[in-house]
């Protein structure tokens, strides 16, 4: 069975904190997705990467970074929390193609920043 | 430029009604996929449907079906007889063939509660 896992369901960080969200699939697969969802607004792309030690950013980028150094593993970064960046983040990955590939979705990190 | 636009925010029905949930998107592409997944409340979106731009026929997967009309811009998801465990937030996304990674553009997201 396809697997998206992301490291916390909860977490709770005060403003100014490095926060490190992990997400790691057993699918073997190239491309890989960070989003945030907002209640009224969708998800929103952040950053993804379609090999190892490549990314590009998405279309909220500010505050964040990423990193992937193994295939299977993607982690999000806020290099110092603000309040606004308390939401849902959802990590994703699918096969490597033109479009067509659905993306399996891992449960969701909600995040508070305090 | 690419939009999703799911105009309904919130739909209540009572159980075993029909209901049907719009998505209307923009692209300059003539080769894109279209999308629909499913959150539940436990939070993990799970894929239900994918239609290139080529083909318009209408899909039905058992009380749901699908009505992809390229004149109109319109991916429509309808769930028939719907039931209390069909409450969940429903998104429409777009893909278009040439964009690196396959990115998805997401709607907004419908919140669909059933009633008993």
């Amino acid at each position: 069975d396809v697997k998206v896992t992301q490291s916390s369901r909860y977490l709770v960080k005060r403003t100014g904190e490095k926060v490190f969200l992990e997400c790691v699939q057993d699918m073997d697969h190239e491309n890989m997705f960070w989003y945030r969802q907002d209640p009224g607004l969708g998800l929103r792309l952040i950053y993804f990467s379609y090999d190892v030690k490549m990314k590009e950013k998405g279309d909220i980028p500010e505050g964040y970074s990423v990193s992937r150094e193994k295939k299977e593993r993607f982690s999000l970064i806020l290099e110092s929390a603000s309040t606004n960046q308390t939401s849902m983040y959802l990590c994703a990955s699918s096969l490597f193609g033109r479009g067509n590939n659905e993306q399996f979705f891992g449960p969701g990190t909600r995040l508070t920043v305090l | 430029a690419q939009k999703v636009t799911q105009a309904q925010t919130e739909i209540s029905v009572v159980e075993k009604e029909d209901v049907t949930l719009d998505c209307v998107y923009e692209t300059r592409d003539t080769t894109y996929y279209l999308f629909w997944y499913k959150q539940p409340p436990s939070g993990e979106l799970v894929f239900l449907i994918r239609r290139n731009s080529f083909d318009e026929q209408n899909e039905i997967s058992g009380r749901y079906s699908w009505n992809f009309q390229k004149s109109t811009s319109s991916f429509n998801f309808t769930i028939t007889a719907s039931q209390v465990v069909d409450s969940a937030v429903y998104f429409c996304a777009l893909s278009e063939i040439y964009n690196q990674g396959g990115k998805l553009i997401f709607g907004q997201g419908t919140e669909l509660s059933v009633k008993p």
